[in-house]
């Protein structure tokens, strides 16, 4: 079964910098985008950027770009989001999922990891 | 404030039939295939629909969706209890993803 699993809650400081750690299996890492989305509280899913795991290219959503890094560890199936210079409103729960191999403009997104709530607070 | 319009919530009895719209442009659904995700509270997200219509393995029929030019709306039938959640579309950009800004269904 296509799993995504993601590391533990984190508790941060404004200012500081977190990273978020997603381990996929049972399926060939390199072959699929990963995304990264989060959610604060009471509000919507946010895509904030893509990651092609076997070369390492990526896209960031414009909101993030300069303050997020996705990068990858195919060795060990891993993805990793950084996310720096935290704010209060960064506080969110980050999933990593990933996404199909169709061409782009047919994508979809599936399976998600658990999610990992980040908590940004002085 | 997302490109993609959904309305922020609605409600049904039971058994009944509910429909979620979700409203784009040329630039956004008008190109691109549209899918859909159920988001109940405290777990993570669930591709529902993907390619406009196709509901992947395990998703019951009461689930169905259609697009017509910049528009998408997601159909659920049959309601039950489970169903309450957040219902979110999603397509892709010129410069990558966007959710719409979530639906809350609301099982009366």
């Amino acid at each position: 079964q296509v799993r995504l699993v993601q590391s533990g809650a984190e508790v941060k400081k404004p200012g500081a910098s977190v990273t978020v750690s997603c381990k996929g299996s049972e399926y060939t890492f390199t072959s699929y985008d990963i995304n990264w989305v989060r959610q604060a509280t009471g509000q919507r899913l946010e895509w904030m950027g893509w990651m092609n795991p076997n070369s390492g290219d990526t896209v960031y959503a414009q909101k993030f770009q300069g303050r997020v890094t996705m990068t990858r560890d195919t060795s060990i199936s891993m993805a990793y989001m950084e996310l720096r210079s935290l704010k209060s409103e960064d506080t969110a729960v980050y999933y990593c999922v990933r996404a199909s191999r169709s061409e782009i403009r047919r994508r979809w997104f599936d399976p998600w990891g658990q999610g990992t709530l980040v908590t940004v607070s002085s | 404030q997302s490109v993609l319009t959904q309305p922020p919530s609605v409600s049904a009895a039971p058994g009944q039939k509910v429909t979620i719209s979700c409203s784009g442009s040329s630039s956004n659904i008008g190109n691109n295939y549209v899918s859909w995700y159920q988001h109940l509270p405290g777990t993570a997200p669930k591709l529902l629909i993907y390619e406009n219509n196709k509901r992947p393995s395990g998703i019951p029929d009461r689930f169905s969706a259609s697009k017509s030019g910049t528009s998408a709306t997601l159909d659920i039938t049959g309601l039950q209890t489970g169903d309450e959640a957040d219902y979110y579309c999603g397509t892709c950009l010129s410069a990558g993803w966007v959710f719409g800004g979530g639906t809350k269904l609301t099982v009366l």
